[in-house]
């Protein structure tokens, strides 16, 4: 059974800081990895998607890696904003047939101005 | 384009009782799931449809919860009856097809359930 772990579970960091955040996970046969973004009482948004044989993606101050071999995921964010502030979700499709989607359970970020 | 819509944004009821929740998917996408999502956790697949087809209901508790996509577009999911451990987040999302060479899914706003 797929397990995505993401640590921390919140971080607060100043305006203006780069920052990584973690995603990890058990089974290395995975299809492709999304990183979303969710606000307080809002729907998931869509950052960018990896495909298992990409390493990383990039847009606008964030970027993604992807390294199956060790299983983990990093999200970069270049030059925090307060509007950065809200929780950040990995989610793992794993490879074969049904790409059936494990979700993290999030890092909750705040950038403090 | 519109993305993927959910009605109501916000439900309260009391155990015991019935309710519905509606998804419209992003027009041309034949996939569509429902999630649920607790407090602090991340989104837990309950059942996905391929047109109208349920392919993935393993995780629905059936004995209370039920769905149905008749037409292959919109979406019901209802809960009979509430009970109070039903008070969560359900999402709706959609992607465009299982067979593109990545699945990419575009979640709605969400129904947040309060049962009292």
């Amino acid at each position: 059974k797929q397990e995505v772990t993401q640590i921390p579970a919140a971080l607060s960091v100043p305006e203006g800081e780069n920052l990584v955040l973690n995603c990890s996970f058990t089974d290395s046969a995975i299809y492709n990895l999304q990183w979303f973004r969710q606000d307080p009482g809002k729907g998931l948004t869509s950052l960018l998607l990896i495909q298992s044989s990409q390493r990383e993606q990039t847009s606008g101050r964030l970027n993604a890696s992807l390294d199956k071999s060790s299983g983990r995921s990093t999200l970069y964010i270049a030059a925090s904003q307060p509007g950065d502030s809200a929780t950040y979700l990995c989610a793992v499709s794993r490879s074969g047939g049904y790409q059936k989607v494990t979700f993290g359970t999030g890092t909750k970020l705040q950038v403090i101005p | 384009e519109a993305g993927v819509v959910q009605s109501p944004r916000y439900k309260i009821i009391e155990k015991k009782q019935p309710v519905a929740f509606w998804c419209n998917p992003i027009s041309g996408h034949n996939t569509l799931y429902w999630y649920l999502q607790n407090l602090g956790q991340g989104p837990e697949l309950l059942i996905r449809y391929e047109n109208e087809e349920a392919v993935d209901d393993s995780q629905l508790p059936k004995d209370r919860f039920s769905a149905e996509r008749l037409k292959g577009v919109d979406s019901t999911l209802k809960i009979q009856p509430a009970e109070l451990g039903d008070s969560a987040v359900y999402l709706c999302a959609s992607s465009l097809h299982r067979d593109l060479p990545y699945n990419e899914q575009f979640f709605g706003p969400g129904t947040r359930l309060t049962v009292l």
